[in-house]
């Protein structure tokens, strides 16, 4: 299977504080995009890092990419209670045909 | 218009029914798809739709039949589905493959 990693499964803090997520792939990729579902709804893309990037700002969240370690992060700073979902990485793969796959999703609460 | 619609959003059928799930855009996207996703689990790509015609099939059971009529609609066509086919389809677009998807809010299938 081509599906990345990602962990923490499962993440908890306290408003205001910052979560990082990490997602692992497989081979070489095109792009990678993180995306957030809000629970058992539709998904909504967050930002896509193209292989040729290193980091990437979008508000209050920044997207790391290191080729050599065929890895991400995703940085929210400053949560807040409404950051509450489950968030999702998706690779494009060179060889893959254009397919978007998910990673395992990193499940964050945000406590008030 | 940056909204994909899906349709319905809920729906419960038998074993020998055959329905249809429906998905709309008209954001001039070339690229759809459908993925299926169980409670907890990430979203699995099914079926990817470029310029109208079928990309990519993830050797999806033939109880699950695709069609894309024209650009702006994508359909998905069930007939004689197993209780385990039960799960959240969603539906996404986007400009063309290996660039940002937006999706759907899903339809939260049943099969009893």
């Amino acid at each position: 299977s081509q599906q990345g990693e990602e962990d923490p499964q499962a993440l908890s803090i306290q408003e205001g504080e910052n979560a990082t997520m990490n997602c692992s792939y497989k081979t070489s990729i095109n792009n990678l995009q993180w995306y957030r579902q809000n629970s058992g709804r539709g998904l909504v893309h967050l930002i896509l890092i193209r292989s040729n990037e290193r980091e990437k700002h979008s508000g209050r969240l920044r997207v790391t990419l290191d080729t050599s370690k065929k890895s991400s992060s995703l940085l929210i700073t400053a949560s807040r209670a409404a950051d509450t979902a489950s968030y999702f990485c998706a690779t494009v793969y060179y060889n893959q045909g254009g397919k978007l796959i998910f990673g395992q999703g990193t499940e964050l609460s945000v406590k008030p | 218009d940056t909204e994909v619609t899906q349709t319905p959003k809920h729906l419960v059928m038998g074993m020998t029914n055959k329905k249809s799930l429906k998905c709309e855009q008209h954001m001039g996207h070339r690229a759809m798809y459908w993925y299926k996703q169980k409670a907890k689990k990430p979203p699995e790509l099914m079926f990817v739709y470029s310029y109208e015609k079928l990309s990519i099939n993830e050797s999806v059971p033939s109880r699950f039949s695709p069609e894309c009529p024209n650009s702006s609609l994508l359909n998905l066509h069930l007939h004689a589905l197993q209780p385990e086919d039960s799960a959240l389809y969603l539906c996404a677009s986007s400009q063309r493959m290996n660039t940002e998807a937006f999706f759907g809010q899903g339809t939260r299938l049943t099969v009893v």
